[in-house]
């Protein structure tokens, strides 16, 4: 039972470069998230899924997608790379939709946009 | 929206002494409250939450928090701290109510010294 699982652990880009950051967890939980972890400002969830084929918009998803083809995958797709994008990404997964629930993070994506 | 406030982003304190990282939270409904720590390096665990009950919750490592309506807060608690407690500790609420996840706070960095 590996939990949740990132690659790349390190990635650096150039500006208008895209990339995707792969998430799976094999725990079967319906719901998975993307958060950002900037310095100063706590993890900012990007985008989430409440099941396979079920995104919708976090907090601060602008120039982020994502999909949710099976229940295990949850990839984060940047398609033009800004250095505002520069950043810590956290993939995590829970159980069921209500709030009560605990999260599993990932170890992170640490991410540079030159 | 709900928010969380975290009043101490750096808390320095020498081995074996007490410490209390500060948490309050903004809603006028009921909540659930959770603290989640982050090792160098690593994602975020859980160390306890609050869902109902007892205001006084305990979690891993010897933490523990004490959850107060009328003052909205949630401060987390260890009577001696270990130099192996030296992590970001971080405050988070989720509405019962929402599909949403976590709205963390900004984080306070817990340094133990020898």
């Amino acid at each position: 039972n590996a939990g949740v699982t990132q690659t790349p652990k390190f990635q650096v880009l150039k500006t208008g470069q895209s990339m995707t950051l792969q998430c799976a967890q094999d725990m079967n939980h319906e719901y998975m998230s993307w958060y950002r972890q900037d310095p100063g400002m706590g993890l900012r969830l990007i985008h989430y899924s409440v099941g396979a084929g079920i995104t919708d918009q976090g907090e601060v998803p602008n120039g982020y997608n994502v999909s949710r083809s099976t229940t295990e995958d949850f990839p984060l797709r940047l398609l033009s790379a800004a250095p505002s994008q520069t950043s810590v990404y956290f993939c995590a997964s829970r159980t069921g939709t209500g709030g009560a629930d605990t999260q599993y993070f990932g170890p992170g994506t640490r991410l540079t946009v030159l | 929206a709900q928010s969380v406030t975290q009043l101490d982003s750096q808390v320095p304190v020498f081995e074996e002494a007490p410490v209390e990282l500060r948490c309050n939270y903004s809603s006028s409904v009921s909540v659930y409250l959770f603290w989640y720590v982050q090792y160098p390096n690593q994602g975020l665990q859980l160390l306890l939450k609050y869902l109902s009950g007892s205001t006084l919750v305990k979690g891993i490592n010897g933490f523990e928090a004490e959850f107060n309506k009328s003052q909205t807060s949630f401060h987390l608690r260890k009577p001696s701290v270990h130099i192996s407690d030296t992590a970001e500790y971080f405050c988070a609420v989720s509405d019962p109510g929402s599909a949403r996840q976590l709205t963390f706070g900004s984080g306070t960095q817990l340094t133990v010294l020898p």
